[in-house]
This record gives C-alpha cells, sequence and structure tokens, in this order.
C-alpha cells in the first residue's frame, strides 16, 4: 500500500444497524492514523488519533482499531442513527514525512430511518 | 480558545481574475495545512507548512497557486490567474506536533 484507502467508498443502513469500514495505509514509517467525521457544508472533525498497534479507541457508539503492521485501522458504529450520516475520513502520518497529514478518500455514510 | 478561522468564506471570480485566500490557524499550532476538495470529491492536500517553513508543497497544482506563511503565523493561498477548474473548497487546518488537525471552515471559491 502506497496511499491512503477507505472502503467502501459510499455505504447505506438502516437505523439501528453496526456498520463498520476500512482504512488501509503505509504501514513501513507509520507515525499516526486519525480518524475524522465530516458532514455536509462542515469542516472535518478529529474522531480519534491512533498511534499504537493493537490500539483500540471509543467514543460513544462509535469505536475504532489499529494494525500497525498490516497497515490498516476499522471504524465500527455501533447502533447508527441517523444524525451519523456523514463522511468519514482516515489519515496516516508517516515518520521522517514532517508530519504531513495524508488522507484518505474517505467513506460516505447515510443512515436511513 | 478560538478555532482555525478562513476568509472569505465564499468567493466567487472570473477567469483570469486574482484571488487571495487567507487563514488564521490557532495560536501556538506550528503546522498548517492547505487541502481543496473539488466537485464533492475526495480532499486533496495541497501543501503544509512547519512555522514558515514549506515543509511539503507537492499537492500544488502549478505555479498560479502560491502560499505564504510569513512569521508562522497566518497563511495566504493566492491563485493568479485562476482558471474554472481551480473552483472547490478549500480548507486550511492547523495542529501541533503530532495531535489532530482542527479545519478551517472553508472557503468556496467559484471561478466563471
Amino acid at each position: 500500500i502506497l496511499n491512503v484507502e477507505q472502503s467502501p467508498q459510499s455505504l447505506h443502513v438502516q437505523e439501528g444497524d453496526s456498520t463498520n469500514f476500512t482504512c488501509s495505509f503505509p504501514s513501513s514509517n507509520f507515525y499516526a492514523l486519525h480518524w475524522y467525521r465530516w458532514e455536509t457544508a462542515k469542516s472535518p472533525e478529529a474522531l480519534f488519533v491512533m498511534t499504537l498497534n493493537g490500539d483500540e479507541k471509543k467514543k460513544g457508539r462509535i469505536s475504532a482499531t489499529l494494525n500497525t503492521k498490516e497497515g490498516y485501522s476499522y471504524l465500527y458504529i455501533k447502533g447508527s442513527q441517523p444524525e451519523d450520516s456523514a463522511t468519514y475520513l482516515c489519515a496516516s502520518i508517516l515518520t521522517g514525512g514532517g508530519n504531513k497529514l495524508t488522507f484518505g478518500t474517505g467513506t460516505q455514510l447515510k443512515v436511513e430511518l | 480558545e478560538a478555532g482555525v478561522t478562513q476568509f472569505p468564506s465564499h468567493s466567487v471570480i472570473e477567469k483570469g481574475q486574482t484571488v487571495t485566500l487567507r487563514c488564521d490557524p490557532i495560536s501556538g499550532h506550528d503546522n498548517l495545512y492547505w487541502y481543496r476538495r473539488v466537485m464533492g470529491k475526495e480532499i486533496k492536500f495541497l501543501l503544509h507548512f512547519v512555522k514558515e517553513s514549506k515543509q511539503d508543497e507537492s499537492g500544488m497544482p502549478n505555479n498560479r497557486f502560491l502560499a505564504e506563511r510569513t512569521g508562522g503565523t497566518y497563511s495566504t493561498l493566492k491563485v493568479q490567474p485562476a482558471e474554472l477548474e481551480d473552483s472547490g473548497v478549500y480548507f486550511c487546518a492547523s495542529s501541533t506536533v503530532w495531535t489532530e488537525a482542527f479545519f478551517g471552515q472553508g472557503t468556496r471559491l467559484t471561478v466563471v
């Protein structure tokens, strides 16, 4: 993996469903992985900053895991609500990269009633 | 604490004109990033400042784009002359070393 990749590109779920998406990133020279939530007409807001292999972070119904050896992170949403509808972005930072954030293309989540 | 502020929020200019976007980062944040979202697509990196130095400008599309951060405080991004494909939302973000980035509300640029 040379770039940050996210899948799926978009996702439609029903209210109450649990869902998850994937972020793949270069595993060599890894320093940190960020997750952001981006609502339409607003600016991205940070959800999690993860640095250690095996990290698990949780904020309410949203949680994330990190595997730095294989270069992936999962974001989970439990019991999706319409207000969870947004684009979820991940971004990686590599050592020696001047701490530049490199974003993936995002996963667009729509939660329907 | 004031967040990242961007000015203007919207700008409509004619092709060939010049536009300057401004970003005021959170005080004390050495890192400042410019990103662009075009036509609802993914967010693309433009460049990254550490204090007043350009750390990485590999995302700048061409020499019509010029970014500065004099004194390591606010930053400007000038587009001269603007082309139709420059339309999009330009986001600025700032961070301390190794922490999450805080984004401004963006400047929506429309070139007609």
